[in-house]
């Protein structure tokens, strides 16, 4: 079964913290990982994505660091702010024929 | 705004009731996904439609039915509702497999 688990369920963390949240996968995955950010009545939105031909990807405070051996990668949020403060998942593209599967979602308050 | 649009926003219904929600993808988009968000499950995929035809199914009940338009516009068919339907329903949609999804702010759907 495709499964990805995204840990901690929630988060809270000092404004201009640094904020990481983890997924790991089982299973063979295709070649996507994107992350997407949602808020309160709102629908998730990309945030950012890599492919695993790279270890690392960063954009702007946000930076996604994958482990393709482990099958694990993470999200870190430098300089966290209240304007993050919002639910992160994690998604993978898995290979066959199904669409991506996400994590549970992790819920981020940043406090000032 | 992430050009895919959602109809209606909310929706009240009574149990075994039938609810249609509609999607319209964003312009060029040809595959439509249909995800169920609820508070301890996440995103769960329900079924995928490109260009007209299903491509893949997820954990999606005998009640629950979609179609994509030759407009390609699609619809969620809900059935016999029970109070465990209630949740928020997203459409996303994608030029294709690999590519970002696009979420619409999706119907937050009560069965009481």
């Amino acid at each position: 079964q495709q499964q990805v688990k995204q840990s901690p369920q929630s988060l809270i963390v000092q404004k201009g913290g640094i904020s990481i949240i983890n997924c790991a996968y089982e299973n063979t995955a295709f070649d996507y990982f994107p992350w997407y950010q949602q808020f309160p009545g709102k629908g998730p939105a990309l945030l950012i994505a890599i492919r695993p031909d790279v270890s690392e990807k960063k954009e702007g405070r946000f930076t996604i660091s994958f482990n393709k051996s482990a099958k694990q990668f993470s999200l870190h949020i430098m300089d966290s702010q209240p304007g993050d403060s919002a639910t992160y998942f994690c998604a993978v593209l898995f290979s066959g024929n199904t669409p991506l599967v996400f994590g549970k979602g992790t819920r981020l308050s940043v406090i000032a | 705004d992430s050009g895919v649009t959602q109809t209606p926003k909310h929706l009240i219904t009574a149990t075994g009731q039938r609810v249609t929600l509609r999607c319209s993808p964003r312009s060029g988009d040809l595959s439509v996904y249909w995800y169920q968000q609820s508070l301890d499950q996440g995103l769960q995929f329900l079924i995928q439609y490109y260009n007209g035809e299903e491509r893949a199914k997820g954990n999606i009940l005998e009640r629950f039915s979609a179609q994509q338009f030759p407009d390609l516009h699609s619809e969620l068919n809900l059935s016999s509702l029970e109070l465990g339907d209630s949740a928020l329903y997203f459409c996303a949609s994608s030029p294709g497999r690999g590519t970002p999804l696009h979420f619409g702010n999706g119907t937050r759907l009560t069965v009481t």
